[in-house]
This record gives structure tokens, sequence and C-alpha cells, in this order.
């Protein structure tokens, strides 16, 4: 069964430092999304992503955080200059009616 | 309370028993999802019911939904220790099928042997 696949599993970075999110959605979906989840609270939408531009964005997807599709099966999530706030767990999803989530990347931010 | 709520938020039961969970949501909708989150780990879907269905089945799973009262239940039956898990409900808006996903806190579910 197609799946979505996220890498890294873990990352751990110094606060400032910039780190990328990679995700691959599953081949035939057109519409992908990012989401948070910060240990022990609820699950959190970032950003939604179609036709290679971002459909839809939250108020936490401010100028720090950017998206893109740079080929025909990744989409990623880059943090320019990470902040202790943005530790959390990243989850990618993609969409055929239902969300289909990766299992996401827990990123730690010192 | 906030777009999707579930209550309680914490059950525990014991293997066999069956558990319910409830979400209450705000805004209208075009659909509503459940799914499951083991600790630490991503999300799985479960279930999907459209605006315009009442009730729906999937194997141990039985899932409700009220639009005029803007809530949904999660029933599963005959619980097992591999049900242990965290459970959110999801809804898209009324806009259509491809927007976001807006989570409720969750509940999470404690099945003892």
């Amino acid at each position: 069964e197609p799946e979505v696949t996220q890498t890294p599993s873990h990352q751990v970075t110094q606060m400032g430092q910039e780190v990328i999110l990679r995700c691959v959605p599953i081949s035939n979906h057109l519409y992908f999304y990012w989401y948070r989840q910060i240990l022990g609270q609820k699950v959190e939408f970032l950003v939604s992503f179609y036709n290679n531009e971002i459909s839809e964005k939250s108020e936490i997807f401010d100028d720090q955080f950017s998206v893109e599709r740079p080929d025909g099966s990744n989409f990623t999530l880059k943090i320019r200059s990470t902040k202790l706030e943005d530790s959390a767990m990243y989850f990618c999803a993609s969409n055929q009616e239902t969300q289909y989530f990766g299992p996401g990347t827990r990123l730690l931010v010192l | 309370s906030q777009q999707g709520e579930e209550d309680p938020q914490a059950l525990s039961i014991q293997e066999g028993e069956n558990a319910t969970m409830n979400c209450s949501y705000k805004t209208s909708i075009n659909n509503l999802q459940w799914y499951r989150q083991n600790s630490g780990r991503g999300l799985v879907h479960l279930i999907l019911i459209r605006s315009n269905e009442r009730e729906k089945h999937s194997g141990r799973l039985r899932v409700t939904l009220d639009t005029s009262k803007k809530s949904s239940s999660l029933l599963i039956t005959a619980s097992r220790a591999a049900d242990t898990a965290s459970y959110f409900c999801a809804t898209v808006p009324i806009a259509g099928t491809a927007s976001k996903l807006t989570f409720g806190t969750g509940t999470r579910l404690q099945v003892t042997l």
C-alpha cells in the first residue's frame, strides 16, 4: 500500500540554524500539507500546497518557514532560523479526499 | 470550545469493553475524520464520514455524525490492548475536501488486560 514517507525521523539542531524536513507524498496525490504537533498538544495545520504554490497557510507559518516541491516526488519544509519553540513533531500529509500522514520528523531545537 | 474538542480527555477501560469518544466542532463541515496516534508516532486514518452521512462502520469502529448538534462519536467495540492510543477527530470545512484538517484535542484511550 502506498504511503507518505518522511526524513529524517529525528533532527536535533541549535537555535538559529536552518533545517529542512523532507517528505515524499503518495505519488498520484495532488495536495500536500505540513502539520506540527508540540509535545502533548494537538496537531496544528501549517500550510497546504497545490499546483506548485501555497494554497493556504496558518498564522504559525511565518516568514521563517517555506515549502518547496523541488522535483516530482519530494516536498520540503524549511525553517530558516530555528527557535526553541519550533521543537515539535512535524507531519507531512497528502490528499485524495482522505489525508494520509507520514510518520513524522521529531525536531528538537537546543 | 475550540473547533474539534473531544471528550473525555482520557478513558481507561478493560479489554473486551466498548470505548466511546465524542467530538464537538463549531463550523460547518464537508466531512469529519477520525485518526489514531500511538505514543510518539504518526497519525493513522481510521474512518471518514461525510456531512450527509449519519453513521458509518468499519470493522470494530462505528462513527456517528450529528450535524445539527455539530458532534460526532467514535465507538470501538470489544476493545483490545492494541487499541491503546490517542484518538483525534479532524474536520474538513465545507469549502472542499482538499482543505486543511482542523484537529481536536484528542482522547487518550488506555485498554488494560
